[in-house]
């Protein structure tokens, strides 16, 4: 059973640039989460993906945008690329309707550094 | 929304002794608390997580404790072992498919041999 997987790994871009991450859910999860950790501190919200729809946003900017496919795969696009941006992102999945469905499972990340 | 503050920020132990990571939390809406720990460059894995209908839970070498009139939780960790080092990370949300968890900072454990 494939976990979380997202890709790219690494990449490295340049300020004002434009970046979009990817990530496929764990099996039976129907609901994606970004999170971004900057180096030292605790991933952070970002938003979440259900049904297609983003249902939930935390205190990130526009220029953090997403989508959902039919196959509850997700990415994740920021444009006007800032060296603040740089950080590992973070996609979870889960299960709404699950007994628990409070659980998150996280991918491997995708660290961006932006010069 | 919720802050979850978390101490200390490391923690240095030798092994076999034992590690405990504070944890408190403002929103009293919030019943689900996971712990993950996250190895250099690595994702955060779930560890042990409790829900506000009970007040401790223990698997193994790890337990986690509740207390929901303070807003405080802790992960203990006894006969702590090198590959136990890590930073820890707790986290607070409500169990629903609307869950976005809220992190601590996180705490790195180093645990001397």
């Amino acid at each position: 059973d494939a976990g979380v997987t997202q890709s790219p790994t690494h990449l490295i871009k340049t300020r004002g640039q434009q970046v979009t991450l990817r990530c496929s859910p764990k099996s039976g999860h129907d609901t994606v989460s970004w999170y971004q950790q900057a180096l030292g501190q605790g991933p952070q919200f970002i938003f979440q993906y259900y049904e297609e729809e983003e249902r939930q946003r935390g205190n990130f900017p526009d220029r953090f945008s997403g989508h959902q496919f039919p196959n509850y795969s997700s990415e994740l696009n920021v444009n006007a690329l800032l060296l603040g941006d740089s950080a590992l992102y973070l996609c979870a999945s889960s299960f709404t309707g699950g007994p628990h469905t409070g659980e998150l499972f996280f991918g491997e990340g995708s660290r961006l550094t932006v010069l | 929304g919720e802050n979850v503050e978390q101490h200390p920020s490391t923690l240095s132990v030798q092994e076999g002794d034992s590690a405990v990571i504070k944890c408190t939390y403002s929103d009293s809406a919030s019943n689900y608390f996971p712990w993950y720990k996250q190895e250099l460059g690595k994702r955060p894995q779930l560890i042990i997580d409790i829900r506000s209908n009970v007040g401790e839970k223990k698997d193994q070498r790890i337990a986690v404790t509740l207390n929901k009139t303070a807003k405080h939780f802790s992960l203990h960790i006894t006969e702590t072992q090198p590959e136990d080092s890590a930073v820890y990370f707790c986290a607070a949300s409500q169990d629903s498919g609307y869950s976005t968890l809220t992190f601590g900072k996180g705490t790195m454990l180093l645990v001397s041999p």
